[in-house]
């Protein structure tokens, strides 16, 4: 149950995009289309941006899009503003039947 | 709409026990997989526990295995979480999550563990 990899920061200034990786394996995220993204402010719970990949909910800002490569899950923020500063995580459903998270990169908006 | 509500969270010394409660609404909690998650404070998201809509399906992580268990009541949209045996280092926010069936948080419940 090795936790996915994650950049432990990123950062960018507003207008510029950024991508945040999220490295699993063969067994996590290169096997299953079940990886979503989080995102995080301080002290408040995790709210979904992106699951099974690419697919947004309702009520998400298209800035967010998600994609995978192999064993690589990638979320991608547009047109970068203040308030996507913010801490981000990503999950996969594992062979094991359980769920494994990234360790989280904290987004910079410089 | 979605809402998931967990209680139970408080002060608890070394050793001790505590039941985490977890209500839903908005969803068809009773196909719904429900999931424990944690974050120690001023840390990541960690995956702890894993229920199937029937509960005949459980999972958990290595690092609770043998010391909490997961239960759901689907009369009362409700998941548990039995914590025995609770360690300092299990000092954590711990929330329910639909993981995979929406992805709904609630808002979190603080277990301390100390003496």
């Amino acid at each position: 149950q090795s936790a996915l990899t994650q950049p432990a920061s990123v950062s960018g200034s507003p207008g510029q995009s950024i991508t945040i990786s999220c490295t699993g394996t063969s067994s996590d995220v290169g096997r299953y289309n079940y990886v979503s993204w989080f995102r995080q402010y301080p002290g408040k719970a995790p709210r979904v941006l992106i699951f099974d990949v690419t697919n947004r909910p309702s009520g998400v800002s298209g800035r967010f899009s998600g994609s995978k490569s192999g064993n690589t899950a990638s979320l991608t923020i547009s047109g970068l503003q203040a308030e996507d500063e913010a801490d981000y995580y990503c999950d996969s459903y594992t062979s094991d039947g359980t769920w494994v998270f990234g360790g989280g990169t904290k987004l910079t908006v410089l | 709409e979605v809402q998931l509500l967990e209680s139970g969270g408080g002060l608890v010394q070394p050793g001790g026990s505590l039941r985490l409660s977890c209500a839903a609404s908005g969803f068809t909690f009773s196909t719904s997989g429900m999931n424990w998650v944690r974050q120690a404070p001023g840390k990541g998201l960690e995956w702890i526990s894993l229920i199937s809509g029937s509960g005949k399906s459980i999972y958990y992580a290595d690092s609770v295995k043998g010391r909490f268990t997961i239960s759901r009541d689907n009369s009362k949209d409700t998941v548990y979480l039995q914590m025995n045996s609770l360690r300092t280092e299990d000092t954590a926010v711990y929330y329910c999550t639909n993981l995979g069936g929406g992805d709904y948080w609630g808002q979190g419940a603080l277990v301390t563990v100390s003496s």
